[in-house]
């Protein structure tokens, strides 16, 4: 079984400034990680995953996120925020052998002017 | 390419009521998932579905049936509806394979007073 943890429920920063999320996670397999937006109102974008390769990941809209097999780490970062990076942000875990996600608790971002 | 639909956007039951939430996919994928989700908790996965005529149950399955007799569609039923049921439902599609990204329809907002 895998879970994921949410560091932070919510967090406010000022457009142009940099956000990193945290996302930690445990499992006893390989795991695939990923990140999905979900902005107002809406359903769940995909952002970027990791599958395998470069730790590395470039997603969507100027983010990226870092895979740490040592630190059972997925944090997403993006260098300077716009006010339309405004949403709620999910960190999730696949077994490479399943098909089934696991979800964290989310992060609300809130980018003020 | 409409990707996944749900039906309806909002509903509001009495406890006791019954009702179904249909989810629609145009690309052909073979998984299709429920969720259910909650201020703080993420998404948690009621029940899935490898392919036509096959269903598992998820993280959360009490209280809900589904069913799927055509590839394409999804229907997550609730019998006797309960207060603890109100929550936004999400459905979401995806490949059968390594990758498996899933992609979520927009929701469904219930609330059973």
């Amino acid at each position: 079984a895998q879970s994921v943890t949410q560091l932070d429920s919510q967090v406010p920063v000022f457009e142009e400034a940099p956000v990193e999320l945290r996302c930690n996670y445990s499992s006893s397999v390989s795991v695939y990680l990923f990140w999905y937006v979900q902005y107002p109102n809406q359903g769940l974008q995909l952002l970027l995953k990791y599958l395998s390769g470069s730790t590395l990941v470039k997603g969507i809209n100027g983010f990226e996120a870092e895979f740490n097999k040592s630190q059972t780490s997925f944090h997403l970062r993006k260098p300077s925020v716009h006010i339309s990076d405004t949403a709620e942000y999910f960190c999730a875990v696949r077994g490479a052998a399943g098909n089934k996600l696991t979800f964290g608790g989310g992060t609300r971002v809130l980018v003020k002017p | 390419n409409a990707g996944v639909t749900q039906t309806p956007k909002f509903r509001v039951l009495k406890t006791g009521q019954s009702m179904t939430l249909l989810c629609a996919q145009d690309m052909n994928h073979e998984y299709m998932y429920w969720y259910r989700q909650d201020p703080g908790m993420g998404l948690r996965l009621i029940h899935y579905s490898v392919g036509e005529g096959t269903t598992a149950k998820g993280e959360v399955p009490d209280g809900y049936n589904v069913s799927r007799l055509k590839k394409q569609n999804f229907l997550l039923g609730l019998e006797s509806a309960a207060p603890s049921q109100t929550s936004v439902y999400f459905c979401a599609s995806s490949l059968i394979g390594a990758e498996g990204t899933q992609y979520f329809g927009p929701g469904t907002r219930l609330t059973v007073l």
